[in-house]
Formats: structure tokens, sequence, C-alpha cells
């Protein structure tokens, strides 16, 4: 089964940096991935789909890429309200396995 | 508006089932696959079960293939997840979430609340 491995797990940004997680799948899911934010207490919301295309509504500073195995989530000018756990997906074919996360956390 | 609401969660023993629902509304349901995830206290989350826009199709992860499953009223709006022979490891938020597609099982782009499921005796 495919697995799906996040780093950093975790990291502390400051407001106004740019950051950068990674998502690393065990084999070839071309550009069928998703990104999501889940902030405490509250339901995921989608980020971006397909690896790199931005959801409804979500702010141009979030910004998805890669092909293949490696993926990459960017951040640009952190707001302390994108303080959140961040998580990939394989999607398209199942089984739809999720990473294990990143907490983004804000100083 | 696209709303998904859970229900049917629960305190059951190890051993027994449940039974989940989710009340779509805002969209035409029968043109959508939908799903479940889970997501257990302090950790991530675990997708659970899909089921196509007829229901003919479903899809499970090993952790629940042959104790759940999921099921779907076109007519009600509803979706469904029997959960049998229930483990405390299953303790969790349940999430009804709507595939963003409907053609293909994609990513997902409406979420329910969410239900707490506690296996304890």
């Amino acid at each position: 089964n495919i697995v799906m491995t996040q780093s950093p797990k975790s990291m502390s940004i400051s407001v106004g940096d740019r950051v950068t997680m990674n998502c690393k799948a065990s084999q070839n899911v071309y550009n069928n991935i998703a990104w999501y934010q889940q902030k405490p207490g509250q339901s995921p919301k989608l980020l971006i789909y397909y690896a790199s295309n931005r959801y409804n509504g979500v702010p141009d500073r979030f910004t998805g890429s890669g092909y293949g195995t490696d993926f990459t989530l960017t951040i640009n000018s952190v707001q302390a309200e994108d303080a959140a756990f961040y998580y990939c997906q394989r999607i398209y074919n199942s089984p739809f396995t999720f990473g294990s996360g990143t907490k983004l956390e804000i100083k | 508006e696209v709303q998904l609401v859970e229900s049917g969660g629960g305190l059951v023993q190890p051993g027994r089932s449940l039974k989940l629902s989710c009340a779509a509304s805002g969209f035409t349901f029968s043109n959508y696959y939908m799903a479940w995830v889970r997501q257990a206290p302090k950790k991530g989350l675990e997708w659970v079960a899909t089921i196509s826009t007829s229901g003919s199709r479903t899809y499970y992860p090993d952790s629940v293939k042959g104790r759940f499953t999921i099921s779907r009223d076109n007519a009600k709006s509803s979706l469904y997840l029997q959960m049998n022979s229930l483990k405390s490891e299953d303790t969790a938020t349940y999430y009804c979430a709507r595939h963003g597609s409907t053609l293909r099982p994609g990513y997902f782009d409406y979420w329910g609340q969410g239900v707490m499921v506690t296996v304890s005796s």
C-alpha cells in the first residue's frame, strides 16, 4: 500500500516568513495529490488539488508543486491565521491515503 | 450552500455495532462520490470508506475492510457507515466528506463537522 510521508513534523515560523513543507509518496502518484488545512476544533479544509491547483477562495500565498513522488506546499508571507496542521493526501485512486501531517506554529 | 451533517455517534462497547448517518443538502447528492474520514484523538486523518455515485462501487482501507460498510440512499440524500466488531482503535471523530468530482473519487471539497465515536467498556 502507498505511504505518504510528510516532513517536517512541526515547524515554528514568524509572521511574514516563507514556509515550505514536503510530502513524499512511496510510489508514483503523478499529480494526484491534495493538501488540506486543519485548525484546532475544526474540520479540514481543501487548499490545493491535483498538486498545484488552488481551491476556490484560498489565498494566493498558498502554492502547491511537484509531480510523481515529491510534492511541496509553500506559504509565502505566513500570516497568524495560518497556524494549523497541514495534510497531504493521495487522490483519484484508492487507497486515498493521508500523510501524517505537518504542524505549523507561528512565533 | 453545501451542508453535510453527521449523526449517530456515541459510546459503544468493544465488539458491538454502530451506524453513522450523514444528511447532505445544497447539491445534487446523487452526482458525487462520498466518503467517510476519521481522526483519532490528537492524531491525523485516516480515510475510512468511499462509495460511488450509484453505490455500486465501494472502497476501504485494510484497517476496516470486512468490518465497515458504506452505503447511500440517493432519494434521501443520505450517506451511512455501518461499523461492526468495533475495536478501541476505532475511537475517533468521523467526518462525512464529499469527493469533489462527479466522475472519479478525487479530493474532498466539503466536510461535515464530525461525530464522535468512543469504543470502550
